[in-house]
């Protein structure tokens, strides 16, 4: 099956810094979506992105889909945006579950 | 985006009683619909694709009699762990298609004495 390999795993950031977390998967991919959980566990969908770029506020991200790779970004860092940081992608096939990275676990103090 | 609920939130019970989860798309009518299990500071595992009207499609090494799946229309699907001990204390979230997406549930913390 599709590996997912997500960096760093950890990311400690002052408020206001800008991060990149990366995302890399092993094959070919129709879905790919990044995730902010929350610390009551709850899933927040930030981006729906099997290709191109989407930006969304402080956060964009980028899939190239032919590098197998995708970018999240984060700019002007909040202590809100604390929790885990999931990228989790689906194969070819319709319909499939979504197959989860380790997370990045992103702490920003004030 | 749509909306999938989940309940209970939280449940603790002894070892040995049988617990359901049960997980609604709110908005939207799934014909498919996932279970994960989340251990602590760890990553989300599938456990079962929910298909409606069929049986479930279980991933290797999860017990098809010890966590027993439902998926009796468009809009629910249950997650039943029978004769549950410790080792099943976990995080159990569901997922469902809305639209190319995925959304997903707030997630049930199962705790067993």
């Amino acid at each position: 099956g599709i590996q997912v390999e997500q960096s760093p795993p950890d990311l400690i950031l002052q408020e206001g810094a800008n991060s990149t977390l990366r995302c890399n998967f092993s094959d070919s991919v129709n879905n790919l979506q990044w995730f902010h959980q929350n610390p009551w566990g709850q899933l927040i969908n930030l981006f729906y992105i099997p290709s191109g770029t989407k930006q969304n506020g402080r956060l964009s991200a980028t899939t190239v889909a032919t590098e197998r790779y995708s970018l999240l970004y984060i700019s002007s860092s909040q202590t809100t945006d604390s929790g885990v940081y999931f990228c989790a992608v689906a194969d070819n096939q319709a319909g499939t579950a979504l197959i989860f990275g380790k997370g990045t676990t992103l702490s920003v103090s004030s | 985006g749509a909306v999938v609920s989940q309940h209970p939130s939280r449940v603790i019970c002894k070892s040995g009683t049988s617990v359901k989860i049960e997980c609604r798309s709110l908005d939207f009518q799934a014909t498919t619909m996932f279970w994960y299990r989340q251990f602590p500071k760890k990553s989300l595992m599938l456990m079962a694709t929910s298909n409606e009207g069929s049986k479930a499609t279980y991933e290797q090494g999860v017990e098809k009699d010890k966590f027993l799946i439902n998926h009796a229309s468009l809009t629910l699907s249950t997650l039943t762990v029978t004769s549950a001990h410790p080792e099943d204390s976990s995080f159990y979230i569901c997922s469902a298609f809305g639209s190319a997406e995925q959304f997903f549930g707030p997630g049930t913390r199962l705790t067993v004495l």
